[in-house]
């Protein structure tokens, strides 16, 4: 009963394609996330959903397109894959605005 | 804007030895603080948190933090470290506009036989 599950868990391909991640939750939360870990494991945010609706859009390529179906599901698609787009991809879920947040296990992205 | 510092960015203890990671954050205002631990491989597990009320946080696996807010700290610590508490541990605050976790660039923590 995987709180949060991110699918794949790995994931590499070549440059110029297109890949998505996908995230459920059955936690019951509003919120949900998406989070970069860089080489350094350096975590920042990427996006943030609501109910369904955007609400936090950090300065992140156009490439990257976050779609929440429902309050349950965000997936992130990402077009034109680069290089420097390999990190660890984790999603996250939390209760409230203000609230820790429940990560996913992570989807390690190689972009050859 | 809100910001984590974790002082360290790599800190070994011998098992059975008193781990302290350090955390200070700049916030206008009171904070909300999380200490996360990340095992390898895998995703961040909440350890503890702060929010309102007593200052001494206790979070799972023995660890404790203590919220200082004369000296915007948040310091980690467990009095006896085992071997299985080797990982990365990250201090986030949440930002209060927004609500999303702002994350220090993390401590490894190596514990030594």
């Amino acid at each position: 009963d995987t709180a949060v599950s991110q699918t794949p868990k790995y994931l590499v391909t070549q440059m110029g394609n297109d890949k998505s991640i996908k995230c459920e939750q059955n936690l019951g939360h509003d919120t949900m996330y998406w989070y970069k870990q860089d080489s350094k494991k350096f975590l920042k945010i990427m996006f943030s959903y609501n109910n369904k609706e955007l609400i936090i859009n950090e300065t992140v390529p156009n490439r990257f397109s976050p779609k929440s179906p429902d309050k349950a599901h965000l997936n992130l698609h990402i077009n034109s894959l680069e290089l420097g787009d390999s990190a660890v991809y984790f999603c996250a879920s939390s209760p409230g605005k203000y609230t820790e947040a429940f990560f996913g296990q992570g989807t390690r992205l190689t972009v050859v | 804007a809100q910001s984590v510092t974790q002082l360290g960015s790599h800190v070994s203890v011998s098992e059975g030895a008193l781990v302290l990671l350090r955390c200070n954050y700049s916030s206008s205002v009171p904070p909300y603080l999380f200490w996360y631990v990340q095992y390898p491989n895998q995703g961040l597990q909440l350890l503890l948190k702060y929010t309102t009320g007593a200052t001494l946080v206790k979070g799972i696996n023995g660890f404790e933090a203590e919220f200082k807010k004369s000296e915007t700290s948040f310091h980690l610590t467990k009095p006896s470290a085992h071997m299985s508490d080797a990982a990365e541990y990250f201090c986030a605050v949440s930002d209060r506009g927004t609500g999303k976790l702002i994350f220090g660039q993390g401590t490894t923590l190596q514990v030594k036989p």
